[in-house]
């Protein structure tokens, strides 16, 4: 199983400032296919970043992805308050599909 | 655009099975280079892998879930399954099911109690 490791845990910023999150895998991650997702409060989560670093479908420019292999990188460019939420990684290139525990960006 | 709802109750009791069904909408399941999955998520934690399926009826699961889980595909209904048995508190948790990584469905929560 590739366990993915998130750091930090919890990311205190303020509106405006620049976020970087990481995802770490205990094994190369097949094909890049590591994917960000984000959940906010009582809702399911959606996805940023699929293969590494392709935003999905109406997802703004203030988020990329970069990495391969095993370290990967989300970064969100300048926070707008509805970025305070929780992000995982999540790597689909080899089964069993596995989640990072998530970083929770929250406001400073 | 592919949207997945899941369906199915929301109390359950101890030892028993749970049933939970996905259904896809703007796109066929049959056909599809995607895994249909689910996911979970008990109350204030992470999230979990189960399962997924492909169109052809082929099933992954989580070692750590096998032995209770089956996943099924109905391609002539565009909808697919998830049964847990032998149901404990800790399966208390929201249910997600996802064309994935990209199309996640609303979630429904399962209660395991008595």
């Amino acid at each position: 199983e590739n366990v993915l490791t998130q750091s930090p845990g919890i990311l205190s910023l303020s509106p405006g400032e620049r976020a970087t999150l990481s995802c770490r895998a205990s094994q190369s991650v097949r094909l890049n296919y590591l994917a960000w997702l984000q959940q906010r409060p009582g809702q399911a989560p959606r996805l940023l970043i699929s293969g590494a670093s392709n935003r999905a479908t109406g997802i703004p420019d203030r988020f990329s992805g970069s990495g391969s292999g095993t370290d990967f990188t989300l970064t969100i460019s300048r926070l707008e308050p509805e970025d305070f939420a929780v992000y995982y990684c999540q790597q689909y290139g080899n089964f069993p599909f596995t989640f990072g525990p998530g970083t929770k960006v929250e406001i400073k | 655009q592919v949207q997945v709802h899941e369906s199915g109750p929301g109390l359950v009791r101890p030892s028993e099975t749970l049933s939970l069904t996905c259904s896809v909408s703007g796109g066929a399941i049959s056909g599809s280079t995607y895994y249909w999955g689910w996911i979970r998520q008990p109350p204030g934690k992470g999230l979990e892998w189960i399962g997924a399926v492909y169109y052809s009826g082929t099933t992954v699961y989580n070692p750590s879930l096998e032995s209770r889980v089956i996943i099924s595909v109905d391609t002539s209904k565009n909808q697919f399954s998830l049964k847990i048995k032998s149901l404990t508190a800790a399966d208390t948790a929201v249910y997600y099911c996802a064309r994935e990584p990209v199309n996640w469905g609303p979630g429904t929560l399962v209660t395991v109690s008595s």
